[in-house]
């Protein structure tokens, strides 16, 4: 079955940097895209951007476009996030999540990772 | 970027009551790219519908979408006890993608 599986939570410094890992399994990692979504504390959903596990290809929200990064690893099927320059705005439940293409709906979600920024 | 608009912010009913959650976009929608998502409190949304009425499988029928252009709307024809939760619309035909901000479901 499709798993992705993400890695724990953080606790950062405003300024500072996160990078968050989802490892997937049961599926051809190469096939589809891994898209981000964040969820402040008591706040709805936001996009973060997407991935293509096939080539690398990268779309970002405008937001994000200067601190975002996202890169896999097909060896391991792993595909990463990181955000930079972290601030308290930023403290939010972080997922991953499988999409057919740059924009398509999202059927599988990790289980999501809390990064906190707090001095 | 188009911005969808969902209402009510909170929708209060009982077990077995109908549940019609409604959701706007700030202009039409390329080919229906619209989904719906559950969200239980500390879980990870769940997809229930994507292309405006097409449900996933594994959704029970009581979960149906409709709609086209700028107007959408959830249907839960019959309330079940695990259906109480917070539903978000997703439009996935322009970029951005871009999420509503949510209906929550509580029991009346």
């Amino acid at each position: 079955q499709v798993q992705l599986v993400q890695s724990g939570g953080e606790v950062k410094q405003p300024g500072a940097s996160v990078k968050v890992s989802c490892k997937a399994s049961g599926y051809n990692f190469g096939s589809y895209g891994i898209h981000w979504v964040r969820q402040g504390p008591g706040q709805g959903l936001e996009y973060m951007g997407w991935i293509s596990a096939y080539n690398g290809h990268t779309s970002f929200a405008q937001k994000f476009q200067g601190s975002l990064t996202m890169t896999t690893d097909t060896s391991t099927s792993t595909a990463f996030m990181e955000l930079r320059s972290l601030t308290s705005d930023d403290t939010a439940v972080y997922y991953c999540a499988r999409g057919i293409a740059w924009l398509s709906s999202l059927e599988y979600w990790g289980q999501g990772t809390l990064i906190t920024v707090s001095s | 970027e188009i911005v969808l608009t969902q209402s009510p912010g909170t929708l209060s009913l009982s077990p077995g009551e109908r549940a019609t959650l409604s959701c706007r976009a700030s202009q039409s929608i390329t080919s229906n790219s619209l989904a719906w998502y559950q969200q239980n409190p500390g879980q990870a949304p769940r997809l229930l519908i994507y292309g405006a009425s097409r449900r996933v499988t594994g959704i029970p029928d009581r979960f149906s979408g409709s709609g086209s252009g700028t107007d959408f709307t959830l249907t839960i024809s019959s309330l079940e006890p695990e259906d109480f939760a917070v539903y978000h619309c997703q439009q996935y035909g322009s970029s951005p993608v871009t999420f509503g901000g949510g209906t929550k479901v509580e029991v009346k």
